[in-house]
């Protein structure tokens, strides 16, 4: 069965500050992963996408990690700022299936 | 914005009632999706249609139903609802069902009470 895992579950950071989520996966064959960015009250919007032969990809102060080999991605918040406090959803493709393997979130906080 | 509407945004109902969540998506996409999503939980997969046929109907009680009247439009029924069905309820939507690249809407707040 295709599973998803993440943590930690939530988190609390101070502004201007570094934190790093991680997600483990048993989603096979694999096609691609990615990271969602859900805003309290809003739907999750997509901020990287890595395939099998990327192993880093950055959008501004977010850079997501993945090594297929060992089925793990991560995802590292540079710098944080208090738009940043959401739900972070790692998010993993299977070949060939359009049915995406969810993670259950990690929900980040940040404080002044 | 993703280009995907929902509406209501919030809805409170009895278990009596009977109600409708309608989604819209303005992407020219051919693929749509109804999830349900609940506190710490990963998303749940419930209904997926492309080209307006439903090819998805994932294990959902009857008293979900869906409908889709053309590729831009995308209704869930909902009646005699129980209180464990209360979640937030997303639409998504995506180019056809090839394409991993899913767009989500703002959801629907549902209470049952």
């Amino acid at each position: 069965k295709n599973q998803v895992e993440q943590s930690p579950q939530s988190l609390i950071i101070l502004e201007g500050k570094n934190c790093t989520l991680q997600c483990n996966y048993t989603v096979s064959p694999f096609s691609n992963l990615r990271w969602y960015k859900q805003d309290t009250g809003r739907g999750p919007v997509s901020l990287t996408i890595m395939t099998f032969s990327e192993n880093t990809k950055s959008n501004g102060r977010y850079t997501a990690t993945l090594d297929a080999d060992t089925k793990q991605s991560s995802l590292h918040i540079t710098a944080s700022q208090l738009s940043d406090s959401a739900s972070y959803i790692c998010v993993v493709s299977a070949a060939n299936d359009y049915k995406l393997s969810f993670g259950a979130g990690t929900t980040v906080t940040v404080r002044a | 914005e993703t280009g995907v509407t929902q509406t209501p945004r919030h809805l409170v109902m009895g278990m009596t009632n009977k109600k409708s969540l309608k989604c819209e998506q303005h992407l020219g996409h051919n693929a749509m999706y109804w999830y349900k999503q609940s506190a710490k939980k990963p998303l749940e997969l419930m209904f997926v249609y492309s080209l307006e046929e439903r090819v998805e109907n994932n294990s959902v009680p009857s008293r979900f139903s869906p409908e889709c009247p053309n590729s831009s439009h995308l209704f869930l029924h909902l009646h005699t609802l129980q209180p464990e069905d209360s979640a937030l309820y997303l639409c998504a939507s995506s180019q056809d069902l090839a394409s991993y690249e899913q767009y989500f809407g703002p959801g629907t707040r549902l209470t049952v009470t």
